[in-house]
């Protein structure tokens, strides 16, 4: 079975700290995506990254796929309270089967 | 904008009850997908749909089924609530794309008493 592990869980900083998320797997992943959701609602993506090594940025927040395509992380430069949520990663299996395969998620809390 | 809806935000039910939560998506994906969502397990997957009348077992399908008669419809079925069901339901849909990205309802919210 493929998992993601992702971490930490928890997370409460004061606003303009900076944080990482880690999403670690053994497995390869042809592809991986960040979401977050919000209290009450769906996951929403924000991301995904298909080559290894591959950086994108989004404003503040900044994603990295490993270079073997088995881990990520999510960087957040400057957190802001607008950026409290659950955010979860997930991995699509080399097969492509349609399936993602979801890490448990970071809370993270973004204190004024 | 892309939409998906589930029929419900938050649902009551009694144990032992048949239980329907229904989803319908207007982007024309081919994937549909329930997932469970408990605190600390993250997002597991109940059963996906590949097409019209296709299903296939997630990673717990134990006490549910499914059902997929249009395109734009799947149902999660619970056969006989039980309290250990008592979790937030997600439907997702996604098209068959080289790379799967999931576009999700906002949620059900089910308690089982």
């Amino acid at each position: 079975t493929q998992l993601l592990e992702q971490s930490p869980q928890f997370l409460s900083i004061q606003e303009g700290e900076n944080l990482t998320v880690y999403c670690n797997s053994s497995s390869v992943f042809s592809s991986l995506q960040w979401y977050r959701q919000e209290p009450g609602e769906g996951p929403v993506l924000l991301v995904t990254v298909v080559t290894g090594g591959e950086v994108k940025k989004l404003k503040r927040l900044t994603f990295q796929f490993g270079d073997a395509r088995k881990d990520s992380s999510l960087h957040i430069t400057a957190a802001q309270p607008g950026d409290t949520g659950l955010y979860l990663c997930a991995g699509d299996p080399s097969s492509n089967t349609g399936k993602l395969i979801f890490g448990q998620g970071t809370t993270l809390q973004v204190k004024p | 904008d892309v939409k998906v809806t589930q029929s419900s935000r938050y649902l009551v039910k009694r144990t032992g009850e048949k239980v329907f939560l229904e989803c319908v998506q207007d982007m024309d994906h081919e994937n549909m997908f329930w997932y469970r969502q408990d605190p600390g397990l993250g997002l597991r997957l109940i059963y996906f749909s590949y097409d019209v009348k296709m299903k296939e077992k997630g990673d717990i399908p134990e006490g549910y089924s499914v059902s997929r008669e249009k395109k734009e419809r799947f149902s999660l079925i619970l056969e006989s609530a039980s309290t250990n069901q008592t979790s937030m339901y997600l439907c997702a849909s996604s098209p068959q794309a080289e790379y799967t990205e999931a576009f999700f309802g906002q949620g059900t919210r089910l308690t089982v008493v």
